[in-house]
Formats: C-alpha cells, structure tokens, sequence
C-alpha cells in the first residue's frame, strides 16, 4: 500500500490567493483527519471525516477555511483567502473505522507558505 | 479542556543509554493514549497505543506505560541508538471517534 498521499508537498502562495491541499488515504480506510502542526501550537486536529461525513470541525480556524470529501478516496482542504498566518504545515491521516481504539497513518504533509 | 504536556522538550544522550520520556494530561477521562515519532520533515508514525484499560505497551526496544489515575504515561527507550533521533509525541484519545489531543513533543538526540 502507498500509504496516505499528499499533495503537493510545498505550495508557496501569496497572501489572498486560495490554496487546495489534497488528500488520498489508504484503501479501505473509512476515516480521515486533517491536522495543521505548527511552532507555537503544535499539532491540531482541523476537522475529521467518517465515511464521507464531517463529524468533528471545531478545530476549523475561521470560515476562510473548508475541507470537503467528495468520496471514500479523496479529500481537500482548502483556504480562501490565504493569510500569511496560515503558513504551517498541513497533514492528512486514515484510520481504519475513526474510532479510538484505530491507529492513525499520516501522510508527508504539505508545507505551506503565505507569502 | 484537556491539555497534554510533554518534559523535557529536548533531551540528548549518549549511544546505549536508556532514557525516559514523560507525558501529562489534565483529563483522566480518556479511550487511550498514542505515542508517536516524526521524523524531521515527514509525517508520524505510531509506535504504541495504550487502550484506558491497559497498563503497558511494548514493541522492541520501547515500553510505554499508562497511568490514568495521575494523568501520566511515559516512553522508556533501551539501549538507545542514532537511529532512535526524533521528535517524539504523545496524544491522548479524547473520545470514542478517534479525535487525538497532541503534546508538543520530545526532540530526542541519540549520539554516537
């Protein structure tokens, strides 16, 4: 299995443009998460899916921010309009059924600068 | 709210040692408790998870240990090599859907 795929691995964008942040998961996997890691406050959970479905946002920082799973092997975070605060780094992971007993895989991640 | 707290925020020690992480959270209710490692500029790897019921963990070389009771779980690594250098977190599943609170991690360097 190729694990969880990210694309892409850098964007460089300018403050006010909309940026896409990808996701495939693993095969089979019925849960996916979006988490942002930065310096000053580490890793957050964003928001998290379970068979399609948002179940959790409240980590969503501010409406600029929107994350969609259109079917069971994708999903996109997108940011519109992009702030120079949004810079961090952006992960995707799976987890077989997004309960608590499930190991989550993460993918690369997208490192993302908001010029 | 539940806060995870990881000590020491880096550590370095010599090749062979054995070494300790620490892990703190505020809330004792939780489904269970994962360590990680990250690799710089890649993404994490589970290494152990801890179910609420259990008291220990161990794979290879590492033995992490849950104490719900005190709000502390801690990650003994043995005879530590180069290899082992990372940043190593833990999280604690706050529910039943898999929701995972992250402490900012331990940057472990291992020296030859």
């Amino acid at each position: 299995d190729a694990g969880v795929i990210q694309s892409p691995r850098h964007e460089v964008t300018e403050m006010g443009q909309e940026v896409t942040l990808r996701c495939k998961p693993i095969s089979g996997h019925n849960s996916l998460f979006w988490y942002r890691q930065t310096m000053m406050r580490g890793l957050e959970l964003l928001i998290y899916f379970n068979n399609n479905v948002p179940i959790d946002d409240s980590g969503m920082p501010e409406d600029r921010f929107s994350a969609k799973m259109p079917n069971a092997s994708f999903s996109t975070l997108k940011i519109q309009p992009s702030e120079p605060r949004d810079s961090a780094v952006y992960f995707c992971a799976s987890s077989l059924a997004g309960v608590a007993t499930d190991t989550q895989y993460f993918g690369p991640g997208t490192r993302l600068t908001v010029l | 709210k539940q806060e995870v707290t990881q000590i020491p925020a880096a550590l370095s020690v010599p090749e062979g040692e054995n070494l300790v992480l620490n892990c703190s959270f505020t809330d004792s209710a939780i489904y269970n408790l994962q360590w990680f490692r990250q690799d710089p500029g890649k993404g994490l790897t589970s290494l152990l998870l801890i179910q609420s019921s259990q008291r220990e963990q161990t794979s290879g070389r590492l033995n992490a240990s849950l104490d719900k009771s005190s709000g502390r779980s801690t990650l003994y690594i043995a005879a530590s090599q180069p290899g082992d250098s990372a940043t190593y977190l833990c999280a604690v599943a706050h529910n039943q859907g898999g929701k995972l609170i992250f402490g900012q991690g331990t940057e472990l360097s291992v020296k030859p």
